[in-house]
């Protein structure tokens, strides 16, 4: 299956510093969009970013910033200056399933301690 | 623009019963697509609808089903429930169905999810 990996499962950081989320995909299109989403503990999912597969720039909102290499089929998501508001889960999804859906990964748990 | 609003937002029920769950998704999207979320499996597609027509369907029984209406709101059922059904149901809105356009899947808006428990 062409999936998506996190392989962080927990990440655990004092507040202000940088955290690094990593993400690995695998697919056989060459088009395809790649997202990042937050799930705080409320439980809804909020989009944060789409990167289409033909844009390689890196792009930074704010203290967000992600890193897309192609080479590398990664997409990852830093977190600068990190404060407790940004404990969530992250997850990392990439499009063109089978079904037309979205493949996410497992996801991975942030917590910021002040 | 409101969000995606999905209610109830809690439920729970015993085996065997059945339950509706439904989804209003953003003013103007006609997609609307459904994922279960379980501490073990992670999020799982389990249908979209687009102009009231599923359009795909995940790997889930057939106790698994859905609509969806005129004005593109969407209901999911679950028959026969079992314990393994316990989960956040996700529903999600994009303007655009899946699939239109090969790999490039729309960008999907959730909302809250229905936290179930089958008891």
């Amino acid at each position: 299956a062409q999936k998506v990996t996190q392989a962080q499962t927990e990440i655990s950081v004092v507040e202000k510093e940088d955290v690094t989320l990593d993400c690995v995909y695998e697919t056989r299109d060459t088009t395809y969009y790649l997202f990042w989403y937050k799930q705080p503990p409320s439980g809804e999912l909020v989009f944060l970013i789409r990167r289409n597969s033909f844009d390689e720039q890196n792009e930074i909102s704010g203290r967000y910033s992600w890193n897309f290499q192609k080479s590398t089929s990664s997409f990852n998501f830093t977190i600068t200056a990190s404060q407790v508001v940004d404990s969530a889960v992250y997850f990392c999804a990439r499009s063109g399933g089978s079904q037309g859906n979205l493949i996410f990964g497992k996801g991975t748990k942030l917590s910021v301690k002040p | 623009k409101a969000g995606v609003t999905q209610t109830p937002r809690y439920l729970i029920k015993t085996r065997g019963q059945q339950v509706t769950l439904s989804c209003s998704p953003i003013s103007g999207h006609r997609s609307v697509s459904w994922y279960q979320q379980t501490p073990g499996q992670g999020l799982q597609f389990l249908f979209e609808y687009f102009s009231e027509t599923q359009r795909n369907k995940g790997n889930f029984p057939g106790r698994f089903s859905g609509r969806q209406f005129s004005n593109s709101r969407s209901e999911m059922n679950v028959s026969t429930l079992e314990l393994g059904d316990s989960a956040l149901y996700l529903c999600a809105s994009s303007l655009e169905a899946s699939g239109r356009r090969r790999g490039l899947t729309d960008t999907q808006y959730f909302g809250p999810g229905t936290r179930l428990t089958v008891l």
